[in-house]
């Protein structure tokens, strides 16, 4: 069965430094997003993109976030100044249509550690 | 901000049995509700997608029902096994509808004791 991936499954970063986060959707999936949890809490939603540009983002999603597809791929989600309150599991999901009742799939998430 | 209650939770099961636990949401504009189950280290697994009130979904011992008037689901575990054991967690989405993130709960954290 097709599987979305996240890559790297843990990252380590020190305070300030830029972040990148990768995901390879499922292939003919169009809507792609991004969520994260915070030890001990909500999963909460960041950002939902589609047809090359943000479709939907949170409150949390601010100017430090940033999310690409620069290729046939891969969907990104960049950090641009880590900070200690970004530590967290980052979760990638893709589904395959603009429908609220289609299931979306959930890779395993990069857990990202700031020092 | 969307208030999705979820409880307990967390839930000790004995092996064997059955179980149940409850998602509350708001009700006006309801569209879906979607429930998951997270195991530990794994990623969030989709259970269901239900839409109409008096749904009722089942996928092996589990089963939930959804009441839209009154913004609940019921999740149903029968004959617990220690695979059981995971989080679940609920999320209703509203009218729109389109590339919409979901608003999880908590989630009940479900512990089969052997």
């Amino acid at each position: 069965e097709p599987e979305v991936t996240q890559t790297p499954s843990h990252q380590v970063t020190q305070m300030g430094q830029e972040v990148i986060l990768r995901c390879v959707p499922i292939s003919n999936h169009l809507y792609f997003y991004w969520y994260r949890q915070i030890l001990g809490q909500k999963v909460e939603f960041l950002v939902s993109f589609y047809n090359n540009e943000i479709s939907e983002k949170s409150e949390i999603f601010d100017d430090q976030f940033s999310v690409e597809r620069p290729d046939g791929s891969n969907f990104t989600l960049k950090i641009r100044s880590t900070k200690l309150e970004d530590s967290a599991m980052y979760f990638c999901a893709s589904s395959p249509q603009q429908n609220s009742n289609q299931p979306q799939h959930f890779g395993d998430g990069t857990r990202l550690s700031i020092l | 901000i969307l208030n999705v209650e979820q409880s307990p939770q967390s839930l000790h099961v004995q092996e064997g049995d059955s179980t149940n636990f409850t998602c509350s949401f708001p009700s006006s504009n309801f569209y879906a509700l979607h429930w998951y189950r997270w195991e530990t280290a794994k990623s969030p697994e989709a259970l269901f997608v239900m839409t109409l009130n008096g749904d009722e979904k089942k996928k092996g011992r589990i089963s939930a029902t959804l009441n839209t008037k009154e913004g609940y689901s019921y999740l149903y575990i029968k004959g617990s096994q220690p695979e059981d054991s995971a989080t679940y967690l609920c999320a209703p989405m509203y009218s729109g509808g389109g590339a919409d993130g979901l608003t999880f709960g908590k989630g009940t954290h479900l512990i089969i004791q052997p």
